[in-house]
């Protein structure tokens, strides 16, 4: 089973700052990596897929990188809406599917 | 648009057994392979089970193997997990997710979940 870990647990950050989530992967998963935002009370969102390609309708201040063991999610400049807490999840290598603890990204 | 609306959560006591509906729209149903993922209150997601589209296919997590068993319902646009001998740990919020396009194994959709508590 591949486990996927993310970084910091939660990360405090002011609106209109910039935020780095990381996650690492136990294992090569290649490139299929997806990453999904979830709001209180709410089911997850998926923003990321392939580690790099944003879902539809997702806005362009979300980006995704990375590749083999390593993945980054990157918020370029934080909205109100974007604190939340977020996946990643590996779909390389299954079953199981696997996601990683989440990072819940706070207001400073 | 695609709707994934999910029915059947509630209260049950340990050892009991539970069938979780998941009806889909606005998508064609059969294309697509499915799963159910569950929240614990509190925690993060747990993959739980997938299905292919035909529904010839089945996997399931090490942590409900034997207890639980997914199907689906082509014709009627369902997807189906029945949940026997349930636990205490067993209860979270069960979602129903569609798969991406051409079998990737990522949730691009999400029903909005239901409730499984398993209590005395």
């Amino acid at each position: 089973e591949i486990v996927m870990t993310q970084s910091p647990a939660t990360l405090s950050v002011s609106p209109g700052e910039r935020a780095t989530l990381s996650c690492r992967a136990s294992q090569s998963v290649s490139s299929y990596l997806a990453w999904y935002q979830q709001k209180p009370g709410q089911a997850p969102r998926l923003l990321i897929y392939g580690a790099s390609t944003r879902a539809t309708g997702i806005p362009a201040r979300f980006s995704g990188s990375g590749s083999g063991t390593e993945f980054t999610l990157t918020i370029s400049s934080l909205q109100s809406e974007d604190f939340a807490v977020y996946y990643c999840q590996q779909y390389n290598n299954w079953p199981p599917l696997t996601f990683g603890g989440g990072t819940k990204v706070e207001i400073k | 648009q695609v709707q994934l609306v999910e029915s059947g959560g509630g209260l049950v006591k340990p050892g009991g057994s539970l069938r979780l509906s998941c009806a889909a729209s606005g998508f064609t149903f059969s294309d697509y392979y499915m799963s159910w993922i569950r929240q614990a209150p509190g925690k993060g997601l747990e993959w739980v089970s997938y299905i292919s589209s035909s529904g010839s296919n089945k996997h399931y997590a090490d942590s409900v193997k034997g207890r639980i068993t997914i199907s689906r319902d082509n014709a009627k646009n369902s997807l189906y997990l029945q949940m026997n001998s349930l636990r205490a740990e067993d209860t979270a919020v069960y979602y129903c997710a569609r798969w991406g396009a051409t079998m990737w194994a990522y949730f691009e959709y999400w029903g909005q979940g239901t409730l499984v508590t398993v209590s005395s």
